[in-house]
């Protein structure tokens, strides 16, 4: 059974602030996703990273794959209000039609 | 419709009931997924449907679960004799793409809550 832990799982933090979160394995994932979901809706995709060490930007976030395809990070920079919400990691296998998601992390910006 | 519906949003059934939940997924949205997941964690994979053929039953929980997708769009996902660990949301999510796989852009659902009293 592949396990993906997210750290950490609570993160209250004020606007203008830097953040990282980390998504974290013992197997090795084909394909890594980050999900956003807000109450009461579903998951939705924000970026898929397929190769070792590569690192993506979508505006202030930025999300980063490990060499060995491990694990991943997301970075936000200068968080605003907006970015509250459950960010979740889910790992595809190899030829997979499932996702492995992590429980996630609950990241709350104060004004 | 724009997005992939799910109907009911919420249903509160008693213990024994059988329920049906149903998923439309984005029209032309070849591969059907369901999820279920509890509150404050990620979603858990159930099945998966590529048109109308299950490819991949190996989350279902027990046989009191089970679901079809007759003409390859819409979905049932059926529990029988409802339990209440059973009580989740349950979410359903669709792709374009006509092989499961890493390259995937699954849409998700809102979900139906079930509750079981």
């Amino acid at each position: 059974t592949q396990l993906l832990e997210q750290s950490p799982q609570f993160l209250s933090i004020q606007e203008g602030e830097n953040l990282t979160v980390y998504c974290n394995s013992s197997s090795v994932f084909s394909s890594l996703q980050w999900y956003r979901q807000e109450p009461g809706e579903g998951p939705v995709l924000l970026v898929t990273v397929v190769t070792g060490g590569e690192v993506k930007k979508l505006k202030r976030l930025t999300f980063q794959f490990g060499d060995a395809r491990k694990d991943s990070s997301l970075h936000i920079t200068a968080a605003q209000p907006g970015d509250t919400g459950l960010y979740l990691c889910a790992g595809a296998g190899a030829g997979s039609y499932q996702l492995t998601f992590g429980k996630g992390t609950k990241l709350s910006v104060i004004p | 419709g724009a997005g992939v519906s799910q109907s009911p949003r919420y249903k509160v059934t008693k213990r024994g009931q059988d329920v049906a939940l149903r998923c439309d997924p984005i029209s032309g949205h070849v591969s059907l997924y369901w999820y279920r997941q509890a509150l404050g964690q990620g979603p858990e994979f159930l099945t998966y449907f590529n048109y109308e053929a299950q490819q991949d039953k190996s989350g279902l929980p027990n046989d009191r679960f089970s679901a079809e997708r007759p003409e390859g769009s819409i979905s049932t996902l059926t529990i029988q004799r409802t339990e209440q660990r059973d009580s989740a949301m349950y979410r359903c999510a669709s792709s374009l793409a006509e092989t499961g796989g890493w390259y995937e852009k699954l849409f998700f659902g809102s979900g139906t809550q079930l509750s079981v009293l």
